[in-house]
């Protein structure tokens, strides 16, 4: 089991920017979670899918952001236009309904 | 909305030592996780209490879930160099995990 895998590990990128982040969840979990973790408010749940479906999409900071997951085996978080103040660590995690499990993150850089 | 905090938010502990970290939640736990996570990489599950008083270890680290299902303890016996790391406890409402602020923990020989 490779576990889940994001792309890419490091992103830098200018003001302005459109950032795609990716994530391959483990193989037959139904669930897919997007956080991401600063120092200044730890690790805040972004969005949430059950079945490929968006089920909890409060915690999306503003309309710059948006997840999408197409199937079973793919999802992006998109941000568009970037700023500063996103940069952060990106994480996603996969589940059957209890524990997460969790990939090595996107470290984003926005200049 | 539920919120869950850590205490001590920092610790430095000597090699051998025994440990204690914190999670207090504002509201019943229906399920209560902690993680752990090194510099740089995802967090790494550890345990799940789902009930009232439950109790599980894992080798050295040992955590509680108290009666009222609002507090939970992890304890580290003997702590190790390996043991460095950030803790965090997280609680399922009910489908989602929302974390704690977590605990910096340093192990020095």
């Amino acid at each position: 089991d490779a576990g889940v895998i994001q792309s890419p590990r490091h992103e830098v990128t200018e003001m302005g920017q459109e950032v795609t982040l990716r994530c391959k969840p483990i193989s037959g979990h139904d669930y897919l979670f997007w956080y991401r973790q600063t120092m200044m408010r730890g690790l805040e749940l972004l969005i949430y899918f059950n079945n490929n479906v968006p089920i909890d999409d409060s915690g999306m900071p503003e309309d710059r952001f948006s997840a999408k997951m197409p199937n079973a085996s793919f999802s992006t978080l998109k941000i568009q236009p970037s700023e500063p103040r996103d940069s952060a660590v990106y994480f996603c995690a996969s589940s059957l309904g209890g524990p997460l499990h969790f990939g090595n993150g996107t470290r984003l850089t926005v200049t | 909305s539920q919120e869950l905090e850590q205490s001590p938010q920092s610790l430095i502990v000597q090699e051998g030592k025994n440990l204690t970290i914190n999670c207090t939640s504002s509201k019943t736990l229906y399920g209560l996780y902690w993680y752990k996570q090194k510099y740089g990489e995802g967090l790494i599950f550890l345990m799940m209490l789902q009930k009232g008083g439950e109790e599980k270890s894992h080798e050295k680290i040992t955590a509680k879930l108290d009666e009222k299902k609002q507090q939970s303890s992890l304890h580290i016996t003997a702590s190790q160099p390996s043991h460095a790391g950030i803790y965090l406890c997280g609680a399922g409402v009910p489908d989602k995990l929302i974390f704690g602020t977590g605990t910096r923990l340093q192990v020095f020989p």
